[in-house]
Order: C-alpha cells, then sequence, then structure tokens
C-alpha cells in the first residue's frame, strides 16, 4: 500500500529559530500533498495545498511567511516554520494525494511530526 | 507497509438505513482509535474515538466497534443521512502521539 514518510517524528526547538518537516510519497508520485495542523478534540485544520512545481496555496489565516512550503518533486514536500513560537507548538500531518487511487480525493497521511518550542 | 487499511474506496447507502464502515489495523501496539469525517475542500474533523479497554463507545447515530483480537473496527452510523455523505478516515494511534491514517472510505446517503 501507499507510504508517506514525514521526518522528524518530534522535533524541539528553541523560540526565534526556523524547523524543517519532510514529507515523503514513498511509492508513488504526489503531484499534489496537504499541511495539516492538529488542535484540541483532534480535529486537523487544512493549512496549505501544495503542488509539485507551482507555490502552494494557503488557507485563510495561515501566515504564508511564516509557514514555508516548498513542493520540490513529486515525491517530497517540506512545510518551514519560521521563527518558531511557543504557539506554533502542535501535531503537524501531511498528506499526499495518490492519482492514480480510486477516489478522487484518495490522501494518504503520513505519522506527523510533534513540534515543541520552547 | 500500511498499518492502517480501509478495503473500501466507496460505499452508497440508502437514506434511514444503516452505514458500516470498516477499518483493520495491523500493528498491536495501536491503543486509541478515531474516526475523522471530511467534506471536499475542507481539513478532516474529529468524529468519534475508542480506546483499547473498550470494545464499543457510541455517540448519537455514531457508534464505534473494535475487535481487538481482530485488528477491526467499523464505524456505524444509524440512520444515516444526506449530510453524511463525505469521506470517513480510520486512524489509529498508539500513547496517544502519532496518528496513522487508512486511505478513506466515501460515503454516500442517497436520498
Amino acid at each position: 500500500g501507499a507510504v508517506v514518510s514525514q521526518h522528524p517524528s518530534r522535533v524541539i526547538c528553541k523560540s526565534g529559530t526556523s524547523v524543517k518537516i519532510e514529507c515523503r510519497s514513498l511509492d508513488f508520485q504526489a503531484t499534489t500533498m496537504f499541511w495539516y495542523r492538529q488542535f484540541p478534540k483532534k480535529s486537523l485544520m487544512l493549512m496549505a495545498t501544495s503542488n509539485e512545481g507551482s507555490k502552494a496555496t494557503y488557507e485563510q489565516g495561515v501566515e504564508k511567511d511564516k509557514f514555508l512550503i516548498n513542493h520540490a518533486s513529486l515525491t517530497l514536500s517540506t512545510l518551514t516554520v519560521t521563527s518558531a513560537h511557543p504557539e506554533d507548538s502542535s501535531f503537524y500531518i501531511c498528506s499526499a494525494r495518490d492519482p492514480g487511487g480510486i477516489l478522487a480525493d484518495t490522501q494518504y497521511f503520513g505519522p506527523g511530526t510533534r513540534l515543541t518550542v520552547l | 507497509d500500511q498499518q492502517v487499511k480501509q478495503n473500501s474506496p466507496s460505499l452508497s447507502v440508502q437514506e434511514g438505513r444503516i452505514s458500516i464502515l470498516n477499518c483493520d489495523y495491523t500493528n498491536s501496539m495501536f491503543d486509541y482509535f478515531l474516526w475523522y469525517k471530511k467534506y471536499p475542500a475542507e481539513g478532516p474533523t474529529f468524529l468519534i474515538s475508542i480506546s483499547s479497554i473498550k470494545d464499543k463507545n457510541e455517540d448519537g447515530r455514531f457508534t464505534v466497534f473494535l475487535n481487538k483480537s481482530a485488528k477491526h473496527l467499523s464505524l456505524h452510523i444509524v440512520p444515516s443521512q444526506p449530510g453524511d455523505s463525505a469521506v470517513y478516515f480510520c486512524a489509529a494511534t498508539s500513547s496517544y502521539d502519532k496518528v496513522i491514517f487508512g486511505p478513506g472510505t466515501s460515503l454516500s446517503v442517497i436520498p
């Protein structure tokens, strides 16, 4: 089955530093990847849609200069949290759309990255 | 290898009838399971969960059943309503940390 990996799984950083999170589709090419942030009560908030070779589309209220997304290849998207603050501490999850999936919206989720900003 | 599987990509049910969405997992370390509902162009929203110490959890029209020996859980929706039409993701976690999602099942409730 399709697999999506995320690296790192956990990261602790100091306030003001930048953190990069990688999302990879391991056995399929994903032209579209999504970045989510998990909030209390377990709901996931869509932050942005990442399309290979073009600029990411950010959801309303998400600062594009703070959450930099790069989709450099068909198997890799990166999310960089710039000048991190404690309120950025959260669980970040990516998903990748499988163009060969049966559903138009077949998405495979990564295992998530726990970011803690001190 | 996928640790959480949803083998039915789609399901159609008549309004008022029961919808049953199935999910299988392979990792015996999972101790908490969640169901999410996702509408197009929106992020998944949490629906219902169950701890591995239980075999059933009910919330209104939604009931989740867990069979640990079979590593299988199911979500029952009764009665199904057209507004339930969405993609449903099964997810599992151990120690409330990494959440592993299944690929989703698209439910269509026909009026």
